[in-house]
């Protein structure tokens, strides 16, 4: 089955303790993304890349970050997480950059205490 | 810079047809994408416009106009499961490849 996945779904952290957080796609895509979501505000880009070893910052990159040294994997790692990093995070993925659909995981629930 | 408006909330009777509106603001703009999010689920792809016009895909049709920054999500006889937010997103090429989403319509479907 084509799908994106994401571990773990749920988490429950400290201030400051490091943590990351999976992101898998079986759909050979090149393109990656990883965003949060809060109420109110949506979703917001925190990175992006368009192939292996490619990656850029979205919007609120601070805090985060990325790596792609394998075209299915995309983890997103919070080095010293933060209160305000507590959040409903979506990873995503597409065939490439202009691709129009983009296929999102399940999510990952995280609250940092 | 970007901004992406839409209405937080809406609300439409079952079988009835409800306009969502999206107005836009980006420098490098290469299309317009509209999602469906259920509650405690991930977005699902619902259209996408890049050329002026109507897309139209089943009970969901999609509008854009470049021109006015402006489009809108069009649904036809209402059922109860579209009940869920509607993200109104456009892809934005200056400086990169970004996806800017807006806040979503959350659309509650009344019997």
């Amino acid at each position: 089955e084509a799908q994106v996945t994401q571990n773990p779904r749920y988490l429950i952290t400290v201030t400051g303790k490091k943590l990351t957080v999976t992101c898998s796609q079986n759909m050979n895509h090149e393109y990656m993304s990883w965003y949060r979501q809060d109420p109110g505000l949506g979703l917001r880009q925190i990175y992006y890349s368009m192939n292996v070893e490619v990656t850029d910052k979205g919007d609120v990159p601070e805090g985060y970050k990325v790596s792609r040294k394998e075209k299915r994997n995309f983890p997103l790692i919070l080095e010293s997480p933060s209160p305000n990093q507590t959040s409903l995070y979506f990873c995503a993925s597409s065939p490439s950059r202009v691709s129009y659909e983009q296929y999102f995981g399940p999510g990952t629930r995280l609250t940092v205490t | 810079g970007q901004n992406i408006d839409q209405p937080t909330e809406m609300t439409a009777t079952e079988g009835a047809i409800v306009q969502i509106n999206c107005t836009y603001q980006t420098s490098g703009f290469n299309g317009l994408f509209w999602y469906q999010q259920h509650a405690g689920e991930a977005p699902t792809f619902l259209s996408y416009n890049v050329l002026d016009g109507l897309e139209e895909k089943g009970r969901f049709s999609s509008f854009l106009s470049r021109s006015k920054g402006y489009s809108y999500l069009l649904l036809k006889e209402l059922q109860m499961k579209d009940s869920a937010s509607y993200l109104c997103a456009v892809r934005d090429d200056t400086g990169g490849f970004k996806t800017i989403f807006g806040a979503g319509t959350r659309l509650f479907v009344k019997a």
